[in-house]
């Protein structure tokens, strides 16, 4: 199973926005509605962000929000604070119970 | 509160087996399924296996980077869930993190355990 494709960096300004793509096939994003998303800061633990595409846990701002099209999902972060700085993982569903997961984002707030 | 504790990591050399616990509390651990990751230096994340609730089997499944050399195990009893690791390798340095798994995401995460194998 490949890793799905993120780009290796982003960037805003604060109180801007930015989004970043995940792009699959059709054997996982494209399959299922079971795209989730995930927030590592250095050193630290990840935590959910979104899950089944576009749902937000608990807790996690509604500047966060996720979509997708095809085989390519995206997460998008308005209105970015400095807290947002991070690397970013998405995952999908893949069948026959195998997840896969992207080659991460750094996001830096500028 | 959902926690979840891995523990067991440490130094180990190459050829030789480790086992990683993770205590669970704060949730009833025999509902969920669990699932391990590992992160190595500098790299992505990178999902090893699951593990269902007894509900579904509680059956494990696997990537197929560790399928045959590592087991995942679970003891509803004292709310632990195992990643046994055999004949480990150099490449097998890592973080490991184990989660827990709900609607095809992974909700909670542990703070994670270093495994180093080097000689």
């Amino acid at each position: 199973q490949s890793a799905l494709t993120q780009p290796p960096s982003a960037s805003g300004s604060l109180g801007q926005s930015v989004t970043i793509s995940c792009t699959g096939t059709s054997g996982d994003v494209g399959g299922y509605n079971y795209v989730s998303w995930y927030q590592q800061h250095a050193g630290k633990a990840p935590k959910l962000m979104i899950y089944e595409v576009t749902k937000r846990p608990s807790g996690v701002p509604d500047r966060f929000s996720g979509s997708k099209s095809g085989n390519t999902a995206s997460l998008t972060v308005s209105g970015l604070q400095a807290e947002d700085e991070a690397d970013y993982y998405c995952s999908s569903f893949a069948g026959s119970n195998n997840y896969v997961f992207g080659t991460g984002t750094k996001v830096t707030v500028l | 509160e959902v926690q979840l504790v891995e523990s067991g990591g440490g130094l180990v050399q190459p050829g030789r087996s480790l086992r990683l616990s993770c205590t669970a509390s704060g949730f009833t651990f025999g509902d969920y399924a669990l699932s391990w990751f590992r992160q190595a230096p500098g790299r992505g994340l990178e999902w090893l296996g699951l593990i269902r609730s007894k509900t579904y089997g509680g059956t494990a499944e696997y990537a197929a980077s560790v399928k045959g050399t590592f087991i995942i195990s679970r003891d509803d009893s004292r709310s632990i869930a195992y990643l046994q690791m055999n004949s480990l390798k150099t490449d097998d340095t890592a973080v490991y993190y184990c989660t827990r798994e709900d609607r095809l995401a992974f909700d909670y995460w542990g703070q994670g355990t270093l495994v180093t194998v080097s000689s």
